[in-house]
């Protein structure tokens, strides 16, 4: 298997631009999660979902933040419009309930918002 | 609520020097655990893993961790440490045994080793 994948893998931007993140779980996994890391906050857990449903969603920022799982194979985190305090790298990780938490995690998106 | 407390936020040891990083989590009720590990630049990648069973498990590249159920805790051990284990560890913690989906981290340590 491939693991996750993520895309693009760099993204810089200009303050106020909309920025999209993409995600390509493992397949079969039935839960997909999105983190941010930073050097001030750490990793934080923004949103999950479990079979395509957002499940908890109480550490997205703020508005500007969205996600969606259209189907089972691709999740989108979509920021607008973006400042330069979301600069950050964001991961995406899946995991199958089966498995018991383990998650995999993809190589992440480094955000660059100037 | 649920939480995971890795109590040094850096350490910094000499190659060959023995590693214990401690975890402590808070929930009474049966919890899946791990340790992932995050060297510079990558992302995070699992190291160790606990379910049921021998408490003491043994992970990647001579790592071990010790369940503790009375105290709470889930450390990570290595007897020799190298300087390829520079890195970020995040202890981690399903609650309810894996029936729902999502982990509690730590705020993770960071482990440098000086050659």
């Amino acid at each position: 298997d491939a693991g996750v994948i993520q895309s693009p893998r760099h993204e810089v931007t200009e303050m106020g631009q909309e920025v999209t993140l993409r995600c390509k779980p493992i397949s079969g996994h039935d839960y997909l999660f999105w983190y941010r890391q930073t050097m001030m906050r750490g990793l934080e857990l923004l949103i999950y979902f479990n079979n395509n449903v957002p499940i908890d969603d109480s550490g997205m920022p703020e508005d500007r933040f969205s996600a969606k799982m259209p189907n089972a194979s691709f999740s989108t985190l979509k920021i607008q419009p973006s400042e330069p305090r979301d600069s950050a790298v964001y991961f995406c990780a899946s995991s199958l309930r089966e498995r018991g938490g383990e998650q995999y995690f993809g190589p992440g998106t480094r955000l660059t918002v100037t | 609520a649920q939480s995971v407390s890795q109590h040094n936020h850096h350490v910094i040891l000499s190659e060959a020097a023995s590693l214990e990083l401690g975890c402590n989590y808070s929930y009474g009720g049966t919890v899946n655990l791990f340790w992932y590990v995050q060297y510079p630049g990558q992302h995070l990648q699992l190291l160790l893993k606990y379910f049921s069973g021998d408490p003491l498990v043994k992970g990647i590249k001579g790592f071990e961790a010790e369940f503790i159920k009375s105290k709470f805790s889930f450390n990570l051990r290595k007897p020799s440490v190298q300087w390829s284990d520079t890195a970020e560890y995040f202890c981690a913690v399903n609650v309810y045994g894996g029936s729902q989906g999502n982990l509690i981290f730590g705020k993770g340590t960071k482990l440098s080793v000086k050659p």
